[in-house]
């Protein structure tokens, strides 16, 4: 089975702090994404990665950079939090292809203060 | 631009009964795929089931099943005989290029 890891479920920071968000895949998974979940919202794409060192903006990337130096590893970098930012974060990964399914973490509900 | 619509934030169903949950999105494009996605409560995301545009035969996964209309732009979800364990976020989403989805369905499920 597909795993995808999150380095926490929660996490509480103050407004300016710089945050990380990691994610793990295991499947030698090519694409990488972060969603920011909100109530009557759904999930909005923050950035997604089809490659090592390749990023793309999504539809919000305001805020946010990431980095993708391994294949199994994506992160989320919030340069300076603000609390606008407070929302649930969800990591996916899925094979190249348009058709191929997301697999999705377990999420990082993210308090900023 | 495409968009995913999922016009009941709220629903709930008796146990062992059946319910639809509805889904419409807007495009111009001819291929592409539809998903509906589950999030149980404190739990992770899992694809539900799966339809590709070109296929006219809904997709079925056991107790799950779509109604795909692809003219009316519809893809309804329906669970027979509920379970409790069907109680989630329901998220419709629609892929081509990228993933969009739908601002979800809460599904509650009354024993």
């Amino acid at each position: 089975d597909v795993k995808v890891t999150q380095s926490s479920r929660y996490l509480v920071k103050r407004t300016g702090e710089k945050v990380f968000l990691e994610c793990v895949q295991d499947m030698d998974h090519e694409n990488m994404f972060w969603y920011r979940q909100d109530p009557g919202l759904g999930l909005r794409l923050i950035y997604f990665s089809y490659d090592v060192k390749m990023k793309e903006k999504g539809d919000i990337p305001e805020g946010y950079s990431v980095s993708r130096e391994k294949k199994e590893r994506f992160s989320l970098i919030l340069e300076s939090a603000s609390t606008n930012q407070t929302s649930m974060y969800l990591c996916a990964s899925s094979l190249a292809g348009m058709t191929d399914t997301q697999y999705f973490g377990p999420g990082t509900r993210l308090t900023v203060l | 631009a495409q968009t995913v619509t999922q016009s009941q934030p709220e629903m709930s169903v008796q146990e062992a009964e059946t319910v639809t949950l509805s889904c419409t999105y807007d495009t111009s494009e001819s291929d592409y795929y539809l998903f509906w996605y589950k999030q149980p409560p404190s739990r992770q995301m899992i694809l539900v089931i799966r339809q590709e545009a070109y296929k006219q035969q809904n997709a079925t996964e056991n107790r799950f099943s779509v109604n795909f209309q692809k003219a009316a732009k519809s893809f309804s979800l329906k669970i027979s005989d509920s379970q409790l364990g069907d109680a989630a976020m329901y998220f419709c989403a629609y892929k081509r290029d990228k993933v969009i989805f739908g601002p979800g369905t809460s599904l509650s499920v009354i024993p």
